[in-house]
């Protein structure tokens, strides 16, 4: 059972553009959400976190975007680049009983020049 | 060392064979976290470690797979009897073990079994 779901699997975007991803859980337990990128033969690598007391949070080009009451939450990268193209996972937790991850499926996101 | 090292990098073992993987963690962090990742997919959680125990074992898959952390640092994850479903990559996280500490993920163990 996938306890977050993701969306889209594959993303195209012209350079300079949004590139926004979407995830959905339905554990209200889930107190921590990360999100992480992906290079090839690279482990994953945080890119932005957020807890549920906020609905949204910014750090430099990328945004999560939280909706407690949906169950929702989504990454926004403006003025995507090329170095930007990645695998993107959306994540969930619940930190006290330590913090293991539930992972989506994963979005590619290619960037073009 | 400055990151999670996971080695080998890449290992393909007959099916049937026995097969560990080793994660060094970064040092002082206390919690460790082992996940699989297959073609496609997310990362799966495996096992969780806060020092030398298993704090969490509910993601191992079946009794074939092990994992150990006897001194609270380095740990061995060790997978009996391999079948061709276990290929994936095998990846590791470290973090402080505090309350929403970041991990750090090493670059996975490709698994192959043929």
């Amino acid at each position: 059972q996938q306890q977050v779901k993701q969306s889209p699997q594959s993303l195209i975007v012209q350079k300079g553009g949004i590139s926004i991803i979407n995830c959905a859980y339905e554990n209200t337990a889930f107190d921590y959400f990360p999100w992480y990128q992906q290079f090839p033969g690279k482990g994953p690598a945080l890119l932005i976190a957020i807890r549920p007391d906020v609905s949204e949070k910014k750090e430099g080009r990328f945004t999560i975007s939280f909706n407690k009451s949906a169950k929702q939450f989504s990454l926004h990268i403006m003025d995507s680049q090329p170095g930007d193209s990645a695998t993107y996972f959306c994540a969930a937790s619940v930190i006290f009983t330590g913090n293991q991850f539930y992972f989506g499926t994963g979005t590619s996101l290619t960037v073009i020049p | 060392g400055a990151g999670v090292s996971q080695t080998p990098s890449n290992k393909v073992t007959e099916k049937g064979k026995y097969v560990e993987l080793r994660c060094d963690p970064i040092s002082g962090h206390t919690a460790l976290y082992w996940y699989r990742q297959s073609l496609g997919q997310g990362p799966e959680f495996l096992i969780y470690f806060q020092g030398t125990g298993a704090a969490d074992d509910s993601g191992l898959p079946n009794d074939r797979f092990f994992a150990v952390r006897p001194e609270g640092s380095v740990s061995t994850l060790k997978i009996q009897r391999t079948e061709r479903g276990d290929s994936a990559v095998y990846l590791c996280a470290s973090s402080l073990g505090t309350l929403g500490a970041e991990a750090f993920f090493g670059q996975g163990t490709r698994l192959t079994v043929v």
